[in-house]
């Protein structure tokens, strides 16, 4: 099976806090993404990353960076972090297929990080 | 006009019967279909993936795809108490072929 892991289930932080969510893949996938999920808006895309050292902004990236030095880990940072940061982050990884190889293009997430930020 | 929508619901059905939920997508070159479930304070679950036109049926669920109209849809026979849930369509291809783009949700009650 699949796993992808999140290092924290919650964690509170304060404003300014520069702070790291961090996620691991144990099945050699190429693909990882950071989401963050709010209520009425759902699932965002902040950051996605092709392969190792390679990262693409998603739709909100403002306010986030991230690093991919190994293919297994893909880390999401918060600079300062700032109260409407306060979020469900989730992790996912993806194995792409070529052309449309269906089951390769399937998304696993982690379990989530519940970020508040005080 | 967003990417993919959904109802927000809550969708409400009694238990034994057919829930239908629905997703319209706008990129008329999508490819790739996915119905994720989402239990509250959890993670999505793909349920079911779909990319040819017609239905593919898993046990009590049912994608069924039609392209020229642009919607898919998840259908779940006899609904079990279990199945309340929030219910996210994904889609893929099109324009941006390695990019998913997630519906908002349906979130979905079957009452005892």
């Amino acid at each position: 099976d699949v796993k992808v892991t999140q290092s924290s289930r919650y964690l509170v932080k304060r404003t300014g806090e520069k702070v790291f969510l961090e996620c691991v893949q144990d099945m050699d996938h190429e693909n990882m993404f950071w989401y963050r999920q709010d209520p009425g808006l759902g699932l965002r895309l902040i950051y996605f990353s092709y392969d190792v050292k390679m990262k693409e902004k998603g739709d909100i990236p403002e306010g986030y960076s991230v690093s991919r030095e190994k293919k297994e880990r893909f880390s999401l940072i918060l600079e300062s972090a700032s109260t409407n940061q306060t979020s469900m982050y989730l992790c996912a990884s993806r194995s792409p297929g070529t052309g449309f190889s269906l089951a390769k293009n399937i998304q696993y997430f982690g379990a989530g990080t519940r970020l508040s930020v005080l | 006009q967003k990417e993919v929508e959904q109802n927000s619901g809550p969708l409400s059905v009694p238990e034994g019967a057919i829930a239908s939920l629905n997703c319209t997508y706008s990129d008329r070159g999508s490819q790739s279909f996915f119905w994720y479930r989402q239990y509250s304070g959890k993670s999505p679950e793909l349920i079911m993936f779909i990319y040819s036109n017609g239905d593919k049926e898993d046990g009590r669920f049912t994608a069924q795809l039609n392209k020229a109209s642009q919607y898919v849809s998840l259908l779940i026979r006899d609904s079990q108490p279990s199945d309340s849930a929030t219910y996210l369509c994904a889609v893929i291809g099109g324009t941006s072929y390695d990019k998913v783009i997630f519906g908002p949700g349906t979130s979905l009650s079957v009452i005892p």
